[in-house]
């Protein structure tokens, strides 16, 4: 069974430093690994996947995102933080099978302090 | 439009009504899901619809809630005899493909309050 951890339901940061969003994934296989963010009242907002390849992905308003396979994480991190960064942000993770579902973390507030 | 689009994008009904919710997909999509969130939280898997192969229902919460897909594009999310705890957003998302890397592309979402 597929499942996500995000161990922080809030985190908090001062605007300027680096921020980091954790996330640990269990899957059977490889997995593919996506990143959303959503803002208040709106749909979630695809941000960053990793695929294969590079363990480092980029993505979105400057933030990126890196594949351990042996500690099973897919952090998410971005080197300045910003005011406009505060959402929330989900992890999620889909086995690399035909027809296999997307499995979404609880989600973590971030909240950029100015 | 080139979104995910969802109607009505609120809704308030009566304890014990029914209430029907739309999801017009983007074109040539073949995946469609439907989520729930409640205030903000996580987001609860409903259903999960995917090409022509029998829908994955394992998410809905009872017996109350159904969806239908037709023709591999719009979809209906219906829910019978509304209670107050269906009181949530249902978001909507459509995939290019139904497996794979693609990402899933969400619509704004229907919010659903039952007095």
């Amino acid at each position: 069974a597929q499942s996500v951890a995000q161990p922080e339901d809030q985190v908090n940061v001062a605007e300027g430093n680096p921020l980091t969003v954790k996330c640990t994934y269990s899957v059977s296989g490889n997995p593919y690994l996506f990143w959303y963010v959503q803002y208040p009242n709106r749909g979630l907002q695809f941000l960053l996947k990793y695929i294969t390849g590079d363990n480092l992905v980029k993505g979105s308003y400057g933030f990126e995102a890196e594949f351990n396979k042996s500690q099973t994480s897919f952090h998410l991190k971005k080197p300045s933080a910003l005011v406009s960064d505060s959402a929330l942000y989900f992890c999620a993770v889909r086995a690399q099978s035909y027809g296999q579902n997307f499995v979404f973390g609880p989600g973590t507030r971030l909240s950029v302090l100015p | 439009g080139a979104g995910v689009s969802q109607s009505p994008s609120n809704k308030v009904t009566e304890k014990g009504k029914d209430v029907e919710l739309r999801c017009d997909p983007i074109s040539g999509h073949t995946a469609l899901y439907w989520y729930r969130q409640s205030l903000g939280q996580g987001l609860e898997f409903l259903i999960y619809f995917q090409g022509n192969s029998a829908p994955d229902k394992s998410g809905l919460p009872s017996d109350r809630f159904s969806a239908e897909r037709t023709g591999g594009s719009v979809s209906t999310l219906t829910i019978q005899r509304t209670q107050q705890e269906d009181s949530a957003v249902y978001l909507c998302a459509s995939s290019p493909t139904t497996g794979g890397a693609g990402e899933l592309f969400f619509g704004e979402g229907s919010r659903l309050t039952v007095l």
